[in-house]
Parts: structure tokens; C-alpha cells; sequence
């Protein structure tokens, strides 16, 4: 049962255009938000999160919009520069005893900027 | 800061051996470490978490006989996939959460690729 999606396997984006990236929950308990960066045989990297509480959270070119009544995030990235390119994650999370500290994942958007 | 360190990158065994993964958290301590795996173009699937000093929690459909993991101290996890056949080739990744820092923060180690033979 897959919690979190991203419904967009790819993105192809200009230099210096914006990046959105999507993603869509359906588990109304999580508390907090993350996205990832990934490249080929490594580890993700963390790139921005935003709280249950807040719905918009910026961090230089990142910017996180969390929709709560929608259950949809999004990830905005400009200007999108060729070494954005990568696979990226959203994450959630909850606070209940049982999901503590866990984070479950989307499928990933692989973006490709061009020069 | 932050860093978590996986060893080896990549391994290579036979059907029927065991293979130990190492996770290390280098400048911090890990009260909980998260062992991953993730399928070629495909998310990553959270296998157990590794609290120190206590049994791992697996999530439901990972068995545990066959994937031990031991987090004997705050820096160190390690993750056993024992009698490894084919089909536990994988890209397995660790994450490991600071002991002071926020809930939900988690820092990932470069991954280790598994493949069996």
C-alpha cells in the first residue's frame, strides 16, 4: 500500500527554468515532509522539509508548498541548474508510536536538466 | 556534519553465503539506524529499524531470520543477509538519526550493492 506517490516517473527541465515536482499522500497522520536527492549508487541527500504546521518552506533555490487539505506537496527549484540533475524523493513521516522516526517514500521523479 | 559511512560499497558472494554490511554514523551518535533496499528504478522500501542495545523492528514481509541486524553501539549497525540467493541482490542503504537532533531527520550512507551469484 504505497503511502506516498509521485506520479511523475521524469521531468525534463531547461537551464535556468523552474523545476515542480509533485507529490500526493494518503495517510492524513503524517507530521513532517522531506525531499531527497539521489544520484546513481549513492545515498539520498537531504534537501528540504517542512512541517504539518506550516505550509511553505524555502531554503535558497528550494521551495516546499504542503497543500494538508489536498494531501499534496510540492517541490520548486529555480533556477534549475544542470547538476539538479538526479532522482528526487518526497518522504513522510509521523509522530505515533508506531511510525516514529520512520519515513515512507515515493517511487522517485528522475530530473533532467538541460543546458 | 551528518556523516554516514557504508562498508563494503559493493559486494559479490555465492548462493548459500553470508554477507555483512557495515553502517557507521562518523560524527555523530545514532540512537536509531533504518536499513533500506531499494529495486532498480524503484523506491526505497524500509526493511527494520535498528535501535542500540534493543532487537530490531522489521516491517511487515521482511524476515528476520534472514536479515540480522545487530546495533551494538551509538555509531555502528550492521545488517547480515545470511544464505543469500539471487533475488536478495540489491542496492541496500542505511540511515542512521541523530540522538539530540530532530525526530524526523535521517542521514543516509552511500548505499551497498549486493549481488549474488
Amino acid at each position: 500500500d504505497q503511502q506516498v506517490k509521485q506520479n511523475s516517473p521524469s521531468l525534463s527541465v531547461q537551464e535556468g527554468r523552474i523545476s515542480i515536482l509533485n507529490c500526493d499522500y494518503t495517510n492524513s497522520m503524517f507530521d513532517y515532509f522531506l525531499w531527497y536527492k539521489k544520484y546513481p549508487a549513492e545515498g539520498p541527500t537531504f534537501l528540504i522539509s517542512i512541517s504539518s504546521i506550516k505550509d511553505k518552506n524555502e531554503d535558497g533555490r528550494f521551495t516546499v508548498f504542503l497543500n494538508k487539505s489536498a494531501k499534496h506537496l510540492s517541490l520548486h527549484i529555480v533556477p534549475s541548474q544542470p547538476g539538479d540533475s538526479a532522482v528526487y524523493f518526497c518522504a513522510a513521516g509521523g509522530m505515533t508510536t508506531d511510525s516514529w522516526g520512520k519515513l515512507q517514500f515515493g517511487a522517485g521523479t528522475q530530473v533532467v536538466v538541460t543546458p | 556534519g551528518a556523516v554516514v559511512s557504508q562498508h563494503p560499497s559493493w559486494v559479490i558472494c555465492k548462493s548459500g553465503t553470508s554477507v555483512k554490511i557495515e553502517c557507521r554514523s562518523l560524527d555523530f551518535q545514532a540512537t536509531t539506524m533504518f536499513w533500506y533496499r531499494q529495486f532498480p528504478k524503484q523506491s526505497l522500501m524500509l526493511m527494520a529499524t535498528s535501535n542500540e542495545g534493543s532487537k530490531a523492528t522489521y516491517e511487515q514481509g521482511v524476515e528476520k531470520d534472514k536479515f540480522l541486524i545487530n546495533h551494538a553501539s551509538l555509531t555502528l549497525s550492521t545488517l547480515t543477509v545470511t544464505s543469500a540467493h539471487p533475488e536478495d541482490s540489491s542496492f541496500y542503504i542505511c540511515s542512521a538519526r541523530e540522538a539530540s537532533g530532530p525526530s524526523y531527520e535521517q542521514y543516509f550512507g552511500p548505499g551497498t550493492r549486493l549481488t549474488v551469484t
